[in-house]
């Protein structure tokens, strides 16, 4: 157990459809990051999150969004689902966010099937 | 931006043999480089990381990877392997993401497949 968790840790919904993914990150980390993995685009950094507030933005869509709270856990949600959104999305946690070589932690992932 | 290519999709060994997973990085100024392993139905689990200093890093379960500044890679090693070392190894180089964080940028992956 990596001390970060995901849940669901599978989802089947349609397209159209919205879901929400939750992260709760490792104890004392104040850094959340999501990830996407998939076959054709590899693993592709999303969006990060330090003690609240969005630090740094990757290759998130506009249907997608995530937000971090107080108690430090995170939720990325997912609208008018997609085929290709269809993925392996992985939450990360770290320490901070500074120019350090910041170690990642990760969670088991949520595999999310749009049919 | 720095990136990190990983020119294997797949790697075969026997076990017992040595192995080599290859990554070759881009970067301005001086690279902080990682490497993370896979294993199936699991997150990714931090094995090493270079900063700087002794160009053979060591890391966990007795992997190893070798910094070549003028061949700018960073390959991953093991003296023998085990079939149990089977799994999706990713290199990764800190990069500087809008808004001032470090954010490791993933290579694409390479299949490890040891042979028994």
């Amino acid at each position: 157990d990596s001390g970060v968790t995901q849940t669901p840790k599978h989802l089947i919904t349609a397209t159209g459809q919205r879901v929400t993914l939750r992260c709760s990150p490792r104890s004392g980390d104040l850094s959340v990051y999501w990830y996407q993995q998939s076959l054709d685009q590899g693993l592709q950094f999303l969006i990060q999150y330090y003690n609240g507030e969005e630090r740094a933005k990757g290759n998130i869509l506009e249907r997608f969004s995530a937000q971090q709270f107080p108690d430090l856990h995170s939720e990325l949600n997912l609208s008018s689902l997609e085929l290709g959104d269809s993925a392996l999305y992985f939450c990360a946690s770290s320490v901070g966010t500074g120019p350090g070589a910041n170690v990642l932690t990760f969670g088991a992932g949520s595999r999310l099937t749009v049919l | 931006a720095q990136s990190v290519a990983q020119p294997e999709d797949q790697v075969n060994v026997a076990e017992g043999n040595p192995l080599t997973v290859k990554c070759t990085y881009s970067v301005s100024g001086n690279p902080y480089l990682f490497w993370y392993v896979q294993y199936p139905n699991r997150g990714l689990q931090f094995l090493l990381k270079y900063i700087t200093g002794d160009n053979l890093v060591k890391g966990s379960y007795g992997f190893e990877a070798e910094f070549n500044k003028s061949q700018t890679s960073f390959h991953l090693k093991k003296p023998s392997a085990l079939v149990s070392d089977s799994a999706l190894y990713f290199c990764a180089v800190r990069d500087l993401a809008s808004g001032g964080s470090y954010i490791p940028t993933f290579g694409r992956g390479t299949s490890l497949i040891v042979h028994p």
